[in-house]
């Protein structure tokens, strides 16, 4: 257990409805981000936040996706209007952020698998 | 072109046999090179970091290499057990945008 923690650990939905998915960072970790990840392939960079600004958001990230870090803690991620391409694994990761004390790691949660059907 | 690639994509070894992982990357410039364990269905662990001064890095089993003027990186694992069975990526962090990228992982399988 990284101490990063996501939820759900599941979610499968139908094509066209809304998914909300948690993610809980370590407690003193400035910086979270999301990423995507399918099937065969390394994860791809969605966004990150810095406490609780969005300061970068990939092209990935398409109008169906939001994503929030409202109180710079936990961050939710939205997808609407899902599609079947949407499915994946979504995880989260955290760090310290810059001018923090340890070695630069992300520490990634266990992922939320989202089937579309 | 993927700018971190990983070879080979999947490989079986023996128990107690060691085994090395390939790394070519292109992202230029760059902070660090890590090596990542995923196992099936879980999330990516760290098992090194190195800076790009920095020729090889090691946690236990594991032996990471970075030759930054060939662009290359290894991941060496020796003794092997069958709970090293996972995916293993290697990751560049892009020194302008502090973004890591992602290689695509080599995933090793052992058998008793």
């Amino acid at each position: 257990d990284t101490g990063v923690s996501q939820d759900p650990r599941h979610k499968i939905t139908k094509r066209g409805q809304n998914v909300t998915f948690r993610c809980d960072p370590i407690s003193e970790h400035n910086r979270l981000y999301w990423y995507r990840q399918t099937l065969g392939q390394g994860p791809e960079f969605l966004t990150y936040f810095q406490n609780e600004a969005q300061l970068e958001k990939s092209r990935l990230l398409s109008d169906r996706f939001s994503a929030e870090r409202p109180k710079g803690s936990f961050s939710t991620l939205e997808i609407q209007r899902t599609e079947q391409g949407d499915s994946a694994m979504y995880l989260c990761a955290s760090n310290p952020g810059l001018g923090q004390s340890g070695e630069n790691i992300q520490y990634f949660g266990a992922g939320t698998r989202l089937s579309v059907l | 072109k993927n700018q971190v690639e990983q070879s080979p994509q999947s490989l079986i070894i023996l128990e107690g046999k060691n085994c090395t992982l390939q790394c070519n990357y292109t992202v230029s410039p760059f902070s660090n090179l890590r090596w990542y364990k995923q196992d099936t269905g879980r999330g990516p662990v760290s098992l090194t970091i190195m800076t790009f001064s920095e020729n090889t890095k090691s946690n236990g089993r594991y032996t990471a290499t970075l030759d930054a003027d060939t662009k290359q990186s290894s991941l060496h694992i020796t003794a092997s057990q069958l709970s090293d069975s996972a995916s293993y990526i290697c990751v560049v962090d892009e020194l302008r945008t502090d973004k890591l990228i992602f290689g695509t992982g080599t995933r090793l399988q052992v058998f008793p």
